[in-house]
Order: structure tokens, then C-alpha cells, then sequence
């Protein structure tokens, strides 16, 4: 089955503690992204990734790392949590081959730092 | 500026009705697509519907159409008959394909959609 997972689905952490959400997919897309979701703001961007060791920053990218060292795999890092990364996470993917291609979603990663 | 913009924070709709939700989009880019999602309760993203900038036509999945206005940068999802399991948050979402942003999407706040029986 098609799918992008994540890990974990929930979290509550505290302030400092270095923490990485795990994404991976198995529809060999190229695209990866992620975006979190804060009332009232709808999604926004995060990072992305067009390959392999291809990364840039999105819309959010303060108080966040990304690596792409495999295709499938697309961690989020945060290095030292504060309560405004307080969110819910989602991870995509995309082929990069047709603008008409959506994004798959993770179910997503519920995070609260106290 | 804003690239998506949903003004409705939230909609009531009666059982078996239409209901339309608004989007506008902001790009200079000649090639972008425009795409709505819905989000239950239950927290997953799932795809409805999709508008690219060239088609002609207006798309269309089962009960969802997209009414697509280019000259004036709207992109309004339509749900024909209403069911009480539309109940859901909708996003209207763009991408922009320009060689430097292939996989920029932007997001609107997301319509919030109550069915009532």
C-alpha cells in the first residue's frame, strides 16, 4: 500500500530536549516536505527536499533541521524544543514528474513541548 | 501578500445541499496548480480535487467541482448534495512549478464546513 508514515504520533517533550520525527514513504517519490499546522494559519512549510541531500528552507524553517540521506527517508529535527513549536507536523511526498501530482500525507505528528 | 486566501473561517450547510467554498490564489507564475484538501476530525489530509493553470476546462471528482476563474485568481471547491460526513476542515492549496520553487506549496487557513442533518 501507497503510504508515508510517521513517527512518532504523539509527543510530549519538554523545553531543550533534542528531538527527530521520522518520515518515510514508499511510492519512490523525489519530493519530500514539512509542514505544520497552527489555528487559524492553515499548513506551512517547513522544509523541503527535491533529492537526495537536496534540502531548502520553506515558509518556517527557525528552530528546525531536515536531512535526506535515502530517498525514502526525510527525519525533522529539533534540537532544542521550545513551547512555540508546540504543533501538529505533517510529512508529504510528491513525484516530481507532473505539476498535476499531490501530495501524500502523513497521519501526522501531534507535538507538545512544555 | 498572501498566496491563498479563504475567507470563510466557517460554513453551515443543510444535508442533500451545494455549498461553495472560496479561494483565491496570488502567483505571477504562468504554470502553478491549485488543489483542495479535506481534513476530518480524525487529523489525515486527504486529496479531493485538482486545477491545473492551462486546463480549460473545469475539474471535477464525483460531488466535488472546482470552479476555476483565472482572470480573477479564483479557485472555489463545490460540493453538490452535501453529506454529514463532508463535516470537515478544507484547505485550498497552490503549487507553484517555476524551476526555483518546483515543489512550493502554499496553503490557505482552511474553511471549517458543518453539515447539519
Amino acid at each position: 500500500e501507497a503510504q508515508v508514515t510517521q513517527n512518532p504520533r504523539y509527543l510530549i517533550t519538554v523545553t531543550g530536549k533534542k528531538l527527530t520525527v521520522t518520515c518515510s514513504q514508499n511510492m519512490n517519490h523525489e519530493y519530500m516536505s514539512w509542514y505544520r499546522q497552527d489555528p487559524g494559519l492553515g499548513l506551512r512549510q517547513i522544509y523541503y527536499s527535491m533529492n537526495v541531500e537536496v534540502t531548502d528552507k520553506g515558509d518556517v524553517p527557525e528552530g528546525y533541521k531536515v536531512s535526506r540521506k535515502e530517498k525514502r527517508n526525510f527525519p525533522l529535527i529539533l534540537e532544542s524544543p521550545s513551547p512555540n513549536q508546540t504543533s501538529l507536523y505533517f510529512c508529504a511526498s510528491s513525484s516530481r514528474a507532473f505539476s498535476t501530482d499531490t501530495q501524500y500525507f502523513g497521519p501526522g505528528t501531534r507535538l507538545t513541548v512544555l | 501578500a498572501q498566496k491563498i486566501t479563504q475567507t470563510q473561517p466557517g460554513m453551515f450547510v443543510q444535508e442533500k445541499e451545494a455549498v461553495t467554498l472560496d479561494c483565491t490564489y496570488d502567483t505571477s507564475d504562468p504554470s502553478y496548480g491549485l488543489f483542495w484538501y479535506k481534513q476530518p476530525s480524525s487529523g489525515e489530509m486527504i486529496f479531493l480535487i485538482y486545477q491545473g493553470s492551462y486546463d480549460q476546462q473545469n475539474a471535477t471528482e464525483g460531488r466535488y467541482s472546482l470552479n476555476f476563474q483565472k482572470a480573477r485568481k479564483s479557485a472555489n471547491l463545490v460540493i453538490s448534495a452535501s453529506q454529514l460526513g463532508d463535516s470537515a476542515m478544507y484547505f485550498c492549496a497552490m503549487r507553484e512549478t517555476n524551476r526555483y520553487n518546483f515543489n512550493k506549496f502554499y496553503f490557505g487557513s482552511g474553511t471549517k464546513l458543518n453539515v447539519k442533518p
